[in-house]
């Protein structure tokens, strides 16, 4: 196992265009976590799952963001209509259970033009 | 609202030399503690964290870290910097208790450069 692999590792999309971006987490890991990471900030926490289930979503989260993880494993995180706000790194994590210590993805770059 | 603070936005120092970066925490409770590293381009690389037990926790690449609970403080050192130790680092906390999904809230991070 390689670790934690995100796709694609940059897009460049057109406002109100919209993307899905995928995360497939270290394979024994059940949580997964989404951030999002803007340019001279720290990453902030969008969303996690355990196994299949969301467990929490931020207030960042908008509408148009929707994040899925039909079988437990990798999961997709997809903007609708985006914004050029919208333009950042978004950054995949997984863990185990009750160990706390998360893995990072490379990131996909999203810009929106 | 946890929050963790970086007050150093950029630190620059020579190449071997020692560094201190510095991490506060406003939290309920002690929390897990981490510091993570990240070079340009990339995502983020653990290089250390702090559970319970010795305040004084080494990580990867020579650095070390040690947790002031009176200071509610978690700072980062490395006696000797290298180059390749050039890249933006920062200090993360998560919850430790049962439940509370361990999402990280990160500080806003510390730019080092280092000069030859």
């Amino acid at each position: 196992d390689t670790g934690v692999s995100q796709d694609p590792r940059h897009k460049i999309t057109k406002r109100g265009q919209n993307v899905t971006f995928r995360c497939d987490p270290i394979s024994e890991h059940n949580r997964l976590y989404w951030y999002r990471q803007t340019l001279g900030q720290g990453p902030e926490f969008l969303t996690y799952f355990q196994n299949e289930a969301q467990l929490e979503k931020s207030r960042l989260l908008s509408d148009r963001f929707s994040a899925e993880r039909p079988k437990g494993s990798f999961s997709t995180l997809e903007i609708q209509r985006t914004e050029q706000g919208d333009s950042a790194m978004y950054l995949c994590a997984s863990s185990l259970q009750g160990t706390a210590e998360a893995f990072f993805g490379q990131g996909t770059r999203l810009t929106v033009v | 609202a946890q929050s963790v603070t970086q007050p150093d936005i950029h630190i620059t120092v020579s190449e071997g030399a020692s560094l201190e970066l510095r991490c506060n925490y406003s939290y309920g409770a002690t929390p897990y503690l981490f510091w993570y590293v990240q070079s340009p381009g990339q995502g983020l690389q653990l290089l250390l964290k702090y559970f319970s037990g010795d305040t004084l926790v080494q990580g990867i690449k020579g650095f070390e870290a040690e947790f002031k609970r009176s200071q509610s403080s978690f700072n980062l050192r490395k006696p000797s910097v290298h180059w390749s130790d050039a890249a933006e680092y920062f200090c993360a906390v998560a919850p430790s208790f049962t439940g509370g999904g361990n999402k990280l809230t990160f500080g806003t991070g510390t730019q080092l450069k280092v000069e030859l």
